[in-house]
């Protein structure tokens, strides 16, 4: 039991389909985090949501687009995605957006665009 | 960009000490330093954060010079479940704060 736990953690879709992933944190934390890891590349800061408020976004495409309802969940809405989108998507908590906060991470949903 | 450099791989056998040694020349007055461990196909998990001196838990230490411009990581007697990638990372403002890395590839050898 990680503390945050990601749905599905496999995840295959077509070009043309709309999907989303889902994150679930049980820690209390305030902040929440996507992330996503390509092969052989670091992990890429997607968007941080911290009391639910959307505070970084880093130039992600709008293909991509993000939701925080409340502190415990995040969401990443899904659609018209590329190829090259395919990666391991990680979702992170942390109890504040500050540097002294670790992260705590779910093991991901693997994303295959086909 | 990443505030940190790291090397990129190391190899270590059963039972060694390993050191690995994060530089962080930018580091500001108010940036902790936290590693992370990352196994295949897993998301990373917090092993140990300092702000100076010397911090140490039930799986590792971490040594942070005065200076605090670079950062030592060590694992007393790896074992083959310790072949991860480890990644050192420094706090700043938001969204700056959790920059990765390419992190180091730690193999334990038999």
């Amino acid at each position: 039991e990680t503390g945050v736990t990601q749905t599905p953690r496999h995840l295959v879709m077509g070009m043309t389909n709309k999907k989303s992933l889902k994150c679930e944190q049980h820690l209390g934390h305030n902040a929440m985090y996507w992330y996503k890891q390509s092969a052989k590349k670091p992990l890429e800061l997607m968007f941080v949501y911290s009391l639910e408020e959307r505070v970084e976004n880093n130039s992600v495409p709008s293909r991509f687009s993000p939701e925080c309802p409340n502190s415990s969940h995040l969401f990443l809405h899904l659609h018209t995605l590329q190829p090259e989108d395919s990666a391991l998507y990680l979702c992170a908590s942390s109890q504040d957006s500050g540097g002294d906060a670790p992260l705590h991470f779910g093991n991901g949903t693997r994303l295959t665009v086909t | 960009l990443a505030k940190t450099t790291q090397p990129i791989s190391m190899d270590s056998y059963e039972g060694q000490e390993v050191n690995i040694t994060c530089s962080h020349n930018n580091i500001a007055t108010n940036d902790y330093i936290t590693w992370y461990q990352q196994f295949p196909s897993q998301g990373p998990r917090f092993i140990i954060q300092g702000y100076k001196t010397k911090v140490t838990n039930e799986v590792a230490s971490l040594f942070i010079p005065a200076d605090r411009k670079s950062s030592t990581l060590s694992l007393p007697r790896v074992s083959l479940s310790d072949t991860a990638v480890y990644y050192c990372l420094v706090g700043d403002n938001y969204g700056q704060n959790f920059v990765f890395g390419p992190g180091t590839r730690l193999s334990v050898l038999p």
